[in-house]
């Protein structure tokens, strides 16, 4: 089965650290780029970071710059999201999402794959 | 403040037609990037809807259609279903900020 699992959620002080992971399944892992997004309780969707498929890209959202870190390992199927200096505002549900293949005629800049999420609360 | 900006809600009978609209700018919808939709029930994980304006992946039934316009976007659902109770958000690429960004999602309530 196609798949993404978000582990590493949990509750956390401000200032803390936490480290996610999603397990991918069911497809070449390696051939796809993928995201971290968010989703604060209540509110909407938020981009937070990519990595290309090979690693050799990497963007994040002005809000969790320098302080959240992407990365992959391509070996093991899973994807990371090292958080750091953590606030009460990264309280949110953090999802994996896969980005599809580029075509000859789209860049497929969108989120094909969603995995369930995993619960982040910042709290004291 | 979302960069793409949608309804708070929208509602429809069984059976009806509505159409949730999405309103962008130069820098994402007017600079050619492409208008993505995708369907959230509560407390499940987003699913892709519509990708690159208007083409639906499969299993999305055609009661979906999307368009984009300039600056604009819309999702229009026909023959509205009690399934189809969900928030729906549009997305895209922002060149000016250089980031993925949404809309602050719509939702639809079936009466």
């Amino acid at each position: 089965e196609v798949q993404l699992v978000e582990s590493g959620g949990g509750l956390v002080q401000p200032g803390g650290s936490l480290r996610l992971s999603c397990a991918a399944s069911g497809f070449i892992f390696s051939s796809y780029s993928m995201h971290w997004v968010r989703q604060a309780p209540g509110k909407g969707l938020e981009w937070i970071s990519y990595i290309s498929s090979a690693r050799t890209t990497i963007y994040y959202a002005d809000s969790v710059k320098g302080r959240f870190t992407i990365s992959r390992d391509n070996t093991k199927n899973s994807l990371s999201l090292q958080m750091d200096s953590l606030r009460a505002d990264d309280t949110a549900v953090y999802y994996c999402a896969r980005r599809p293949i580029p075509s000859t005629t789209s860049a497929r800049w969108f989120f094909d794959l969603w995995g369930r999420g995993t619960l982040v609360t910042v709290s004291p | 403040q979302s960069v793409l900006t949608q309804p708070p809600s929208v509602s429809g009978a069984p059976g009806q037609r509505v159409t949730i609209s999405c309103t962008g700018s130069r820098s994402n919808f007017g600079a050619g990037y492409d208008v993505h939709w995708y369907k959230q029930v509560p407390g499940e994980a987003p699913k892709l809807l519509i990708f690159d304006n208007s083409d639906r992946p499969s299993g999305v039934p055609d009661r979906f259609s999307g368009s984009k316009s300039g600056t604009s976007a819309s999702l229009a659902i026909t023959g509205l279903q009690a399934e189809d109770e969900a928030d729906y958000y549009c997305q895209s690429y922002d060149n000016l900020s250089d980031s993925w960004v949404f809309g602050g999602g719509t939702r639809l309530t079936v009466l």
